[in-house]
């Protein structure tokens, strides 16, 4: 079964860094586009990024371009989100999630990691 | 930028009632248009894509519907696991990206 595992989070100082990792299973990951979504506690959903499933096209939220870069290691079945100059409101739940179909993203996202907390305070 | 709202922002309903949910974006958008149920401390379910497909596994009490500016997801009759907060998302081509409504909150009346 489809599996996305998420880890990286944690407490972080404000305009420190922090990256992301999520980890696939249970199908093939080269050939999904795959998105970073998050939600900040108690609010809705945020989507943050999406990377082609050869990670050559990169789209992205205007609240994180700039600071943060979707990447993926196919080899390793990996998606990643490095976060730089992390902000108090970039403290949320950070979730990855697969695109409903193959090669050409849809945007619709059918599967969905338990997502990993960043917290950024002093 | 498109901006999706949904409504009613909460809907109270018993169970064995029918739900309405509506999301209308701010100016007329492909039927790129998903549906998504969070439950609370789990993540969000697809529940609906392309504005009217059900998604794999999903049950025939839930449906979508619309075009243009105006979409609607129907829970024909609820179920006590159905009280949720219900989300719409849509792709956008220019900018490449992905709107999230604000949410809707089916809770037990």
């Amino acid at each position: 079964q489809v599996q996305l595992v998420e880890s990286g989070g944690g407490v972080v100082q404000p305009e420190r860094s922090l990256r992301l990792s999520c980890v696939a299973s249970g199908f093939t990951f080269s050939t999904y586009p795959m998105h970073w979504v998050r939600q900040a506690p108690g609010k809705g959903l945020e989507w943050l990024a999406v990377i082609s499933y050869d990670g050559i096209n990169k789209y992205y939220a205007d609240s994180v371009k700039g600071r943060f870069t979707i990447s993926r290691d196919n080899s390793k079945n990996t998606l990643y989100l490095q976060m730089n100059s992390l902000r108090a409101e970039d403290t949320s739940l950070y979730y990855c999630a697969r695109d409903l179909t193959e090669y050409s993203a849809y945007d619709q996202m059918k599967y969905w990691g338990q997502g990993t907390l960043v917290t950024v305070s002093s | 930028e498109i901006v999706l709202t949904q409504s009613p922002a909460t809907l109270s309903l018993s169970p064995g009632e029918r739900a309405t949910l509506s999301c209308r974006a701010s100016q007329s958008v492909s039927s790129y248009l998903a549906w998504y149920q969070q439950k609370p401390g789990q993540a969000p379910r697809l529940l609906i894509y392309d504005a009217s497909n059900r998604a794999t596994g999903i049950p025939a009490r839930f449906s979508g519907s619309g075009s243009g500016t105006d979409f609607t997801l129907t829970i024909s009759s609820l179920e006590p696991e159905d009280f949720a907060v219900y989300y719409c998302q849509l792709r956008t081509n220019w900018p490449r990206g992905v709107t999230f409504g604000p949410g809707t909150k089916v809770d037990i009346k």
